[in-house]
């Protein structure tokens, strides 16, 4: 078990880029969350799948902001047009579904948009 | 709409002084509160999860309780190396996903 990986690990862009990050969960879990974190807050959500379907978005995720998880593996979060206000570290966590339910995360992905 | 507020926002302690940090939440039933550590630049890591009042588990010099309307997070006789935020986070019942919702967190910092 090598835990939830994510890619790049840093990233800086200019303003009104399209980036792409990754992530890889842990192998046997169904279900895939993303989450925003800003400096000195919590970690908000953002979208989650349940296999390849993704059952949920937040009003956080403006139509600049897309996410895939083809064939229910591995998940890819894009931002288009990006802003300066997008500058965040990008969290993926991932969970297995039981009884539990724990969401374990990644190292996330820093985006600076300058 | 699900809430969830920690205190203090920061906590300076000497090793060995133990302390209490809290969580306060409001929640559409609660299925599960999360403790999490997160040092500087790296993702959260799992401590906890509590389900029901007056439930307690412990890890090492950290052990959490729950009642009804608040969690704490006791640190007994702390080290250096429990310097990090720790993130608190609920998971209500819904019909749908599993999203937690988190705390600002508790940047704890023991010094020598």
């Amino acid at each position: 078990d090598t835990g939830v990986s994510q890619d790049p690990r840093h990233k800086i862009t200019k303003r009104g880029q399209n980036v792409t990050f990754r992530c890889d969960p842990i192998s046997e879990h169904n279900r895939l969350y993303w989450y925003r974190q800003t400096l000195g807050q919590g970690p908000e959500f953002l979208t989650y799948f349940q296999n390849e379907a993704q059952l949920e978005k937040s009003r956080l995720l403006s139509d600049r902001f897309s996410a895939e998880r083809p064939k229910g593996s591995f998940s890819t979060l894009e931002i288009q047009r990006t802003e300066q206000g997008d500058s965040a570290m990008y969290l993926c966590a991932s969970s297995l579904t039981d009884y539990q339910e724990t969401q374990y995360f990644g190292p996330g992905t820093r985006l600076l948009v300058l | 709409e699900d809430q969830v507020t920690q205190s203090p926002e920061a906590l300076r302690l000497q090793e060995g002084e133990s302390s209490s940090l809290n969580c306060s939440y409001t929640v559409s039933g609660l299925r599960g509160l999360f403790w999490y550590r997160q040092d500087p630049g790296k993702g959260p890591e799992f401590l906890f999860t509590l389900y029901s009042a007056g439930e307690e588990k412990e890890k090492e010099r950290l052990k959490a309780t729950l009642t009804k309307k608040e969690s704490f997070l006791h640190i007994t006789a702390p080290k250096p190396e429990d310097s990090a935020t720790y993130l608190c986070a609920v998971q209500p019942f819904t019909g749908g996903g599993n999203k937690l919702t988190f705390g600002t967190g508790t940047q704890l910092k023991v010094e020598l």
